[in-house]
């Protein structure tokens, strides 16, 4: 079993607000990033450090977090944002990454 | 811009060895280490090990230890991930990533491969 804990599917409506959580121990003492991957292409980071968007990432995509818990929250989702979404981060023991087992996201 | 881009598939029987490439372009090579993640056929993102990029240190993911080797190639700005004694549950895209850190707490992987599918059968 994995590290961080997603859950496996979340639905949004066109337009909605999503949030996609993270939870693990070890998001305690590192932040977690965000990766989307849309069917049958490479992983994009979308959201890193304390709440960190790349160039080219929009606006409504934003990143919190609290205890052990990270989220990633989509603000007015389209339907381009439907994808899987993986959290990472260190490991535990700090020698180690992992990631979250992914939240595929529909949107409606 | 940055680039890393990896050799292409392979098709390989139980118990061999696979050897994937990622060449990198577009920032100074020796400064960022290099991740290797894998995903199998519907399933989620591993993670496998990580390199410095001249090769003075790497950490392995448990379940791989002794069967994985990343290396390291500064002259040609490629990195190699080899797992051996395959079988077929390591049929899977391998993906190379650039790791970025800002701090002692949070590190991101910025740039990806575009992957390569390592395909196990008999």
């Amino acid at each position: 079993s994995s590290e961080l804990t997603q859950d496996p599917a979340v639905s949004v409506a066109l337009g909605q607000t999503v949030r996609i959580t993270c939870q693990g121990d070890s998001l305690r003492n590192f932040y977690a990033s965000w990766y989307q991957q849309r069917s049958g292409q490479a992983p994009i980071l979308v959201i890193y450090a304390k709440n960190n968007r790349p160039s080219g990432i929009p606006d409504r995509f934003s990143g919190s977090n609290s205890g052990n818990t990270a989220s990633l929250t989509i603000t007015g989702a389209q339907a381009e944002d439907e994808a899987d979404y993986y959290c990472n981060s260190r490991g535990s023991s700090g020698w180690h990454w992992v990631f979250g087992g992914g939240t595929k996201l529909t949107v409606l | 811009q940055i680039q890393l881009v990896q050799s292409g598939a392979e098709v390989k029987r139980p118990g061999a060895s696979v050897k994937v490439s990622c060449k990198a372009s577009g920032y100074a090579f020796t400064g960022h280490y290099m991740h290797w993640v894998r995903q199998a056929p519907g399933q989620g993102l591993e993670w496998m090990g990580v390199i410095h990029p001249t090769g003075e240190r790497t950490m392995y993911e448990e379940k791989f230890q002794g069967r994985v080797t990343l290396t390291t190639d500064p002259s040609a700005s490629t990195m190699y991930m080899e797992l051996s004694s395959l079988r077929s549950e390591d049929t899977a895209v391998y993906y190379c990533a650039r790791d970025v850190s800002d701090s002692s707490s949070s590190w991101w992987f910025d740039s990806w491969g575009q992957g390569t599918l390592v395909t196990v059968s008999s």
